[in-house]
């Protein structure tokens, strides 16, 4: 059973452009968890989707950024006009049930981006 | 929201025990303590979860007091690459969305 799966593994863009960070969940898992992680930090929650619902974006920044959950295909994070500060590894996450059951949240590798 | 506090940063050497504790005052009653390690590169990576008392799996064993406000990763005989970060969480379940709150961690440097 393959893992959680993002890609690209490392994504450069200059100041301005638009980053589009793909993950696709653990077979069977319907929910989907986006974290980033800056430079010598703790990851970060950013928002949290079900298949074409997106359930707690609280921790999205209000501008630039979106998610998806499609019904077909990967969960797409997507940051338009990107800026230095964007610079930050980006992880998913994927779990098979409720969250409120406390079940674990499978991580995947990570997207490096790097803004120039 | 339970917040969660553990050292920053601890040495140990090969074959030692290292015990990670970490600190949860405000724990809800319906938390589980989960604990997550992170090598350089990767993503974070599930090792052990419990709700009281003890419990041990092939990797590490946690131990929790009667009162829950902490709880102790302890990780038997470390090897160089158990070198990594190591967080401890608790589940947010007031809103039910399951979303993991990561604080610092505590970097664990295993030296030969």
């Amino acid at each position: 059973n393959a893992g959680v799966m993002q890609n690209p593994r490392h994504l450069v863009r200059r100041r301005g452009q638009e980053a589009r960070l793909r993950c696709s969940p653990m077979k069977g898992h319907s929910h989907v968890y986006w974290y980033r992680q800056l430079p010598e930090e703790g990851l970060k929650f950013m928002v949290y989707l079900q298949k074409e619902n997106i359930i707690d974006e609280s921790g999205m920044p209000k501008e630039r950024f979106s998610a998806e959950f499609p019904k077909e295909g990967p969960s797409i994070l997507r940051i338009q006009q990107v800026v230095r500060g964007d610079s930050a590894a980006y992880f998913c996450a994927s779990s098979p049930l409720d969250p409120a059951l406390q079940e674990t949240q499978y991580f995947g590798p990570g997207t490096r981006l790097l803004v120039l | 929201l339970a917040k969660t506090t553990q050292p920053i940063s601890m040495d140990s050497y090969e074959g030692q025990e290292v015990n990670i504790t970490c600190s949860h005052n405000n724990i809800a009653t319906n938390d589980y303590i989960t604990w997550y390690q992170q090598f350089p590169s990767q993503g974070p990576r599930f090792i052990i979860q419990g709700y009281k008392t003890k419990v041990t799996n092939e990797v590490a064993s946690l131990f929790i007091p009667a009162d829950r406000k902490s709880s102790t990763l302890s990780l038997p005989r470390v090897s160089l690459s158990d070198t990594a970060v190591y967080y401890c969480l608790v589940g947010e379940t007031s809103s039910n969305t399951g979303k993991l709150i990561f604080g610092q961690g505590t970097t664990l440097q295993v030296k030969p």
